[in-house]
């Protein structure tokens, strides 16, 4: 069974940094991309980036290229995001999602989720 | 870039169609077959529904069907069920650079 789990809710201060984890299971974890999607309090989803765990290949979305870092531990199957001098409007849940890409540039779609983890910056 | 535009809402009466559009440009929606969609129940993670334009997951009924016509891409959904109710993405393939882009999101109210 395809399995992608999510670390816990998290709460932080302004300007603080955080890391937030995704551990897949069930497949060979180098076959398939892992992507990052935000979605904010009442608002639609949002793509933040996606990376290869082969080659640690990643492509950041515009909008949060420099904002966020992703990136893979293939030894322990899990992809991780960080999210560097936190501010209110990074409250939010944050989803990863197992992507399909044929041949390493054209991506299909997301088959398998995260269960969710949520962000709450606050003072 | 830009989110693929969709209706804010819509919504149908048990048993009725309704159709849902995703409208892109020619660097997205209109240039690639790789238009996907994911339906979202409140507090869930998003689950896919159609891939690469038309294709059905296994174990997503046949009520739910995916076209594409020039940049805008649609999903209609025959036979409205109660738990048909949520919000409902496009996602398309938008290049080597950006990937992959986001639709603004459909309530569909049954």
């Amino acid at each position: 069974e395809v399995l992608l789990v999510q670390s816990g809710a998290e709460v932080r201060q302004p300007g603080k940094s955080l890391k937030i984890s995704c551990k897949a299971s069930g497949y060979s974890f180098t076959n398939y991309w892992i992507a990052w999607v935000r979605q904010m309090p009442g608002k639609g989803l949002e793509w933040m980036g996606i990376i290869d765990p082969g080659d640690s290949d990643t492509r950041y979305s515009p909008s949060f290229q420099g904002q966020v870092s992703i990136s893979v531990d293939k030894s322990i199957t899990t992809a991780y995001l960080q999210l560097n001098s936190l501010k209110a409007s990074d409250t939010a849940m944050y989803f990863c999602a197992r992507g399909l890409v044929w041949f390493g540039e054209l991506f299909s779609h997301f088959d398998y989720w995260g269960q969710g983890t949520l962000v709450t910056v606050s003072a | 870039q830009s989110a693929l535009t969709q209706p804010p809402s819509a919504s149908g009466s048990p048993g009725q169609s309704v159709s849902i559009s995703c409208t892109g440009t020619s660097s997205d929606v209109g240039d690639y077959k790789y238009v996907s969609w994911y339906q979202q129940h409140p507090g869930k993670a998003p689950k896919l529904i159609i891939y690469e334009v038309n294709k059905r997951p296994s174990g997503v009924p046949d009520r739910f069907s995916g076209s594409k016509s020039g940049n805008t891409a649609s999903l209609t959904v025959s036979g409205l069920q109660a738990e048909d109710e949520g919000d409902y993405y496009c996602i398309s393939y938008a290049g080597s650079n950006a990937f992959g882009v986001f639709g603004t999101g459909t309530r569909v109210t049954v």
